[in-house]
């Protein structure tokens, strides 16, 4: 099986803009999370979705935003970016179990 | 608050030699644990987990420990190699979210 697929691998965008980020699961794979790594915070959820509902939320302000499509795969959204979110954004998936398998992540630059 | 943590930030350890990671975590609600492996500019890798009704679970070269008692986590990699330098990461799973630990970087030198 593939594993968890991420684009783009790498982003440039300057402070005020907004960006899209998407995750493709591993085939058969419903439950898809997010999580935000970043050298002084570690690795930080953001969020979990499953079968296109929000499930589970963490501590993020909310201009981080997350969606999930019919066939699994999910795009999270950050709107009025800030200096503060450059960081490496890691998608991983999951069967339902508890064990989560990670995507390469999106490296994000803020200017 | 829920927290994962580390105790040693660095570890070095020479091929061949026994690495032991290890981890603290506070919830002890928490019924489920993994272990993660990040080389750089990869995401985490799963290594291997362990459920809170075990105290040990064996894998190839790997083994966690679990000890409630002390709310404590350790991984042992048997036989360091140089392809396992990376940071390791702990994770508690509570109520569907991974609380991971700040990460322990380990270091194989010949």
């Amino acid at each position: 099986k593939a594993g968890v697929t991420q684009t783009p691998r790498y982003l440039i965008k300057t402070r005020g803009q907004q960006v899209t980020l998407s995750c493709s699961p591993i085939s058969g794979h419903r439950s898809v999370s997010w999580y935000q790594q970043t050298p002084g915070q570690g690795l930080q959820f953001l969020f979990e979705y499953f079968s296109e509902t929000q499930r589970n939320k963490g501590n993020f302000p909310g201009r981080f935003s997350g969606r999930q499509f019919s066939n699994s795969r999910s795009e999270m959204n950050v709107s009025t970016l800030e200096l503060g979110d450059s960081a490496l954004y890691l998608c991983a998936s999951s069967p339902d179990t508890d064990t989560q398998y990670f995507g390469p992540g999106t490296r994000l630059t803020v200017l | 608050g829920e927290s994962v943590g580390l105790h040693l930030p660095t570890l070095s350890v020479q091929e061949g030699d026994n690495s032991i990671i290890n981890c603290a975590y506070s919830n002890s609600a928490s019924d489920y644990f993994i272990w993660y492996k990040q080389e750089s500019g990869k995401g985490p890798q799963f290594i291997i987990d362990i459920r809170s009704n075990m105290d040990k679970r064996q894998g190839q070269r790997v083994t966690v420990l679990l000890n409630k008692t002390v709310k404590h986590l350790s991984l042992q990699i048997a036989a360091t190699q140089p392809g396992d330098s990376a940071v390791y990461f702990c994770a508690e799973n509570t109520a569907d979210k991974l609380i991971f630990g700040t990460g322990t970087r380990l270091q194989v030198f010949p």
